[in-house]
Protein backbone atom coordinates (compact mmCIF):
# COMPACT_ATOMS: atom_id res chain seq x y z
CA UNK A 1 0.00 0.00 0.00
CA UNK A 2 0.91 3.30 -0.73
CA UNK A 3 1.16 5.30 2.45
CA UNK A 4 -0.21 9.14 2.90
CA UNK A 5 1.28 11.34 5.44
CA UNK A 6 -1.03 14.59 5.74
CA UNK A 7 0.21 17.37 7.77
CA UNK A 8 -0.69 19.20 10.19
CA UNK A 9 -3.48 17.01 11.58
CA UNK A 10 -4.75 20.40 12.57
CA UNK A 11 -4.57 23.89 12.11
CA UNK A 12 -6.44 27.40 13.54
CA UNK A 13 -6.68 30.19 11.20
CA UNK A 14 -8.38 33.28 11.02
CA UNK A 15 -11.13 34.49 7.78
CA UNK A 16 -8.84 35.91 5.18
CA UNK A 17 -5.34 33.89 5.91
CA UNK A 18 -3.26 31.93 3.96
CA UNK A 19 -3.20 28.10 4.83
CA UNK A 20 -1.17 25.69 3.12
CA UNK A 21 -1.40 21.73 4.10
CA UNK A 22 1.12 19.60 2.68
CA UNK A 23 0.07 15.70 1.51
CA UNK A 24 3.42 13.01 1.34
CA UNK A 25 3.60 9.62 0.01
CA UNK A 26 5.86 6.86 0.59
CA UNK A 27 6.38 6.00 -3.36
CA UNK A 28 6.31 8.60 -6.25
CA UNK A 29 2.65 8.86 -7.85
CA UNK A 30 3.59 11.16 -10.64
CA UNK A 31 0.21 13.77 -10.55
CA UNK A 32 -2.02 11.07 -9.10
CA UNK A 33 -3.18 13.05 -6.12
CA UNK A 34 -6.51 14.70 -5.29
CA UNK A 35 -7.36 17.05 -2.20
CA UNK A 36 -11.08 16.77 -0.67
CA UNK A 37 -13.31 19.14 1.63
CA UNK A 38 -15.58 17.50 4.24
CA UNK A 39 -17.39 19.06 6.44
CA UNK A 40 -19.77 16.98 9.19
CA UNK A 41 -22.61 15.25 8.20
CA UNK A 42 -21.76 16.30 4.34
CA UNK A 43 -20.50 14.08 1.11
CA UNK A 44 -16.60 15.04 0.85
CA UNK A 45 -16.39 17.41 -1.95
CA UNK A 46 -13.49 17.09 -5.26
CA UNK A 47 -11.67 20.06 -4.58
CA UNK A 48 -8.35 19.39 -6.70
CA UNK A 49 -7.34 16.20 -9.49
CA UNK A 50 -4.50 15.36 -11.13
CA UNK A 51 -2.75 17.78 -8.35
CA UNK A 52 -2.87 20.97 -9.42
CA UNK A 53 -6.46 21.00 -11.50
CA UNK A 54 -9.31 22.90 -10.03
CA UNK A 55 -12.59 20.82 -10.01
CA UNK A 56 -15.35 22.85 -11.92
CA UNK A 57 -17.07 24.86 -9.49
CA UNK A 58 -14.57 25.31 -6.84
CA UNK A 59 -13.45 28.59 -6.13
CA UNK A 60 -9.95 29.76 -7.59
CA UNK A 61 -8.63 30.83 -4.10
CA UNK A 62 -7.99 26.79 -3.69
CA UNK A 63 -4.61 25.40 -5.45
CA UNK A 64 -2.52 22.22 -5.61
CA UNK A 65 1.39 21.82 -6.67
CA UNK A 66 3.57 19.12 -6.53
CA UNK A 67 4.63 15.48 -7.88
CA UNK A 68 6.42 12.70 -7.34
CA UNK A 69 6.16 12.33 -3.30
CA UNK A 70 5.01 15.94 -2.15
CA UNK A 71 2.07 17.99 -2.49
CA UNK A 72 0.60 21.02 -1.24
CA UNK A 73 -3.02 22.49 -0.99
CA UNK A 74 -3.17 25.80 -0.38
CA UNK A 75 -6.32 28.26 0.32
CA UNK A 76 -5.41 31.92 -0.45
CA UNK A 77 -7.45 33.42 1.64
CA UNK A 78 -9.19 32.17 4.32
CA UNK A 79 -13.37 32.38 3.44
CA UNK A 80 -15.95 31.28 6.73
CA UNK A 81 -17.31 28.56 4.50
CA UNK A 82 -13.91 27.00 4.28
CA UNK A 83 -13.41 25.38 7.87
CA UNK A 84 -13.66 21.56 7.20
CA UNK A 85 -11.25 18.57 7.23
CA UNK A 86 -9.09 18.43 4.00
CA UNK A 87 -8.26 15.34 2.93
CA UNK A 88 -5.26 13.84 0.10
CA UNK A 89 -6.39 11.14 -1.76
CA UNK A 90 -3.43 9.16 -3.98
CA UNK A 91 -5.16 7.41 -7.04
CA UNK A 92 -1.75 5.76 -8.34
CA UNK A 93 -2.91 2.52 -7.09
CA UNK A 94 -5.24 1.11 -4.82
CA UNK A 95 -6.73 4.65 -4.25
CA UNK A 96 -5.76 5.32 0.22
CA UNK A 97 -6.77 8.99 1.71
CA UNK A 98 -4.31 11.03 3.81
CA UNK A 99 -5.52 11.00 8.26
CA UNK A 100 -6.89 14.66 7.24
CA UNK A 101 -6.29 18.14 8.38
CA UNK A 102 -9.28 19.46 10.38
CA UNK A 103 -8.95 23.59 9.72
CA UNK A 104 -10.37 25.13 12.30
CA UNK A 105 -11.60 28.96 13.36
CA UNK A 106 -8.48 30.97 15.49
CA UNK B 1 -27.02 16.14 -12.77
CA UNK B 2 -25.87 12.25 -11.51
CA UNK B 3 -26.94 12.17 -7.78
CA UNK B 4 -25.93 8.94 -5.88
CA UNK B 5 -27.74 7.48 -2.76
CA UNK B 6 -27.23 4.80 -0.18
CA UNK B 7 -29.68 3.13 1.36
CA UNK B 8 -29.21 -0.30 3.52
CA UNK B 9 -30.07 -1.72 7.23
CA UNK B 10 -28.70 0.94 9.40
CA UNK B 11 -27.69 -1.91 12.13
CA UNK B 12 -26.11 -5.13 11.53
CA UNK B 13 -25.18 -7.95 14.17
CA UNK B 14 -21.53 -9.22 14.79
CA UNK B 15 -20.78 -11.75 11.81
CA UNK B 16 -23.15 -11.27 9.47
CA UNK B 17 -23.25 -9.78 6.60
CA UNK B 18 -23.75 -5.96 5.54
CA UNK B 19 -25.03 -5.06 2.62
CA UNK B 20 -25.47 -1.67 1.09
CA UNK B 21 -26.89 -0.37 -2.01
CA UNK B 22 -26.76 3.09 -4.07
CA UNK B 23 -29.17 4.13 -6.45
CA UNK B 24 -27.90 6.27 -9.54
CA UNK B 25 -29.93 9.06 -10.71
CA UNK B 26 -29.65 11.43 -13.59
CA UNK B 27 -27.53 9.23 -15.16
CA UNK B 28 -26.28 5.65 -15.80
CA UNK B 29 -23.78 2.93 -14.63
CA UNK B 30 -23.02 1.85 -17.87
CA UNK B 31 -19.69 3.97 -18.16
CA UNK B 32 -17.08 5.34 -15.51
CA UNK B 33 -15.92 3.16 -12.31
CA UNK B 34 -18.08 3.33 -9.14
CA UNK B 35 -16.64 2.92 -6.12
CA UNK B 36 -17.51 2.14 -2.11
CA UNK B 37 -15.39 4.46 0.35
CA UNK B 38 -16.27 4.42 4.62
CA UNK B 39 -15.61 6.58 7.46
CA UNK B 40 -15.58 4.96 11.14
CA UNK B 41 -16.55 7.26 13.47
CA UNK B 42 -13.61 9.77 14.49
CA UNK B 43 -11.40 8.38 12.02
CA UNK B 44 -10.36 9.02 8.33
CA UNK B 45 -11.36 7.62 5.03
CA UNK B 46 -10.91 4.49 4.18
CA UNK B 47 -11.71 3.26 0.21
CA UNK B 48 -13.54 -0.22 -0.01
CA UNK B 49 -13.47 -0.87 -3.18
CA UNK B 50 -14.64 -0.11 -6.87
CA UNK B 51 -16.57 -1.60 -9.61
CA UNK B 52 -15.92 -0.73 -13.59
CA UNK B 53 -18.62 -0.11 -15.74
CA UNK B 54 -17.18 -3.50 -17.35
CA UNK B 55 -17.82 -5.25 -14.62
CA UNK B 56 -14.47 -5.63 -13.12
CA UNK B 57 -13.78 -4.97 -9.71
CA UNK B 58 -10.58 -3.55 -7.45
CA UNK B 59 -10.46 -3.87 -3.65
CA UNK B 60 -8.74 -2.71 -0.75
CA UNK B 61 -6.21 -5.59 0.24
CA UNK B 62 -7.24 -5.62 3.85
CA UNK B 63 -10.79 -5.97 3.43
CA UNK B 64 -10.45 -8.27 0.33
CA UNK B 65 -11.38 -11.33 1.08
CA UNK B 66 -14.67 -10.46 2.81
CA UNK B 67 -15.94 -7.55 0.40
CA UNK B 68 -17.83 -8.21 -2.98
CA UNK B 69 -19.29 -5.43 -5.00
CA UNK B 70 -21.64 -5.79 -7.85
CA UNK B 71 -23.69 -3.45 -10.20
CA UNK B 72 -27.29 -4.06 -11.71
CA UNK B 73 -27.12 -2.29 -14.79
CA UNK B 74 -30.87 -1.91 -16.23
CA UNK B 75 -31.65 -0.82 -12.62
CA UNK B 76 -28.93 1.91 -12.40
CA UNK B 77 -27.65 0.91 -8.93
CA UNK B 78 -24.59 -0.88 -7.45
CA UNK B 79 -24.32 -2.98 -4.37
CA UNK B 80 -22.23 -3.43 -1.30
CA UNK B 81 -21.54 -6.62 0.51
CA UNK B 82 -19.26 -7.19 3.67
CA UNK B 83 -19.31 -10.68 5.30
CA UNK B 84 -17.85 -11.26 8.94
CA UNK B 85 -18.39 -7.87 9.84
CA UNK B 86 -17.39 -6.76 13.38
CA UNK B 87 -17.81 -3.65 15.62
CA UNK B 88 -14.76 -2.10 13.38
CA UNK B 89 -16.93 -1.97 10.59
CA UNK B 90 -19.00 0.25 12.60
CA UNK B 91 -19.13 4.07 9.95
CA UNK B 92 -20.55 6.00 7.90
CA UNK B 93 -20.22 4.38 4.23
CA UNK B 94 -20.64 6.54 1.11
CA UNK B 95 -20.70 5.40 -2.79
CA UNK B 96 -19.24 7.41 -5.11
CA UNK B 97 -18.10 8.14 -8.96
CA UNK B 98 -15.10 8.05 -10.18
CA UNK B 99 -15.49 8.86 -13.85
CA UNK B 100 -11.84 8.99 -14.69
CA UNK B 101 -10.62 12.57 -15.93
CA UNK B 102 -8.60 13.54 -18.39
CA UNK B 103 -5.70 15.36 -17.88
CA UNK B 104 -3.61 15.93 -20.87
CA UNK B 105 -3.85 12.59 -22.47
CA UNK B 106 -4.05 10.54 -19.36
CA UNK B 107 -6.67 9.74 -17.12
CA UNK B 108 -6.23 10.74 -13.63
CA UNK B 109 -8.99 8.61 -11.13
CA UNK B 110 -11.05 10.92 -8.67
CA UNK B 111 -14.00 10.52 -6.79
CA UNK B 112 -16.26 13.68 -8.15
CA UNK B 113 -19.72 12.43 -6.90
CA UNK B 114 -20.80 11.30 -3.82
CA UNK B 115 -23.81 10.02 -1.64
CA UNK B 116 -24.73 11.80 1.22
CA UNK B 117 -23.52 8.57 3.31
CA UNK B 118 -25.40 5.66 5.70
CA UNK B 119 -24.40 4.98 9.12
CA UNK B 120 -24.27 1.18 9.45
CA UNK B 121 -23.68 0.35 13.50
CA UNK B 122 -22.43 -2.88 14.27
CA UNK B 123 -23.78 -4.86 17.15
CA UNK B 124 -25.42 -7.21 18.82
Amino acid sequence: DIQMTQSPSSLSASVGDRVTITCRTSQSISSYLNWYQHKPGKAPKLLIYAASSLQSGVPSRFSGSGSGTDFTLTISSLQPEDFATYYCQQSYINPTFGQGTKVEIK
Amino acid sequence: QVQLQESGPGLVKPSETLSLTCTVSGGSISSDSWGWIRQPPGKGLEWIGYIHYSGSTNYNPSLKSRVTISEDTFKKHFSLKLSSVTAADTAVYYCARDPGIAVAGTSYGAFDIWGQGTMVTVSS
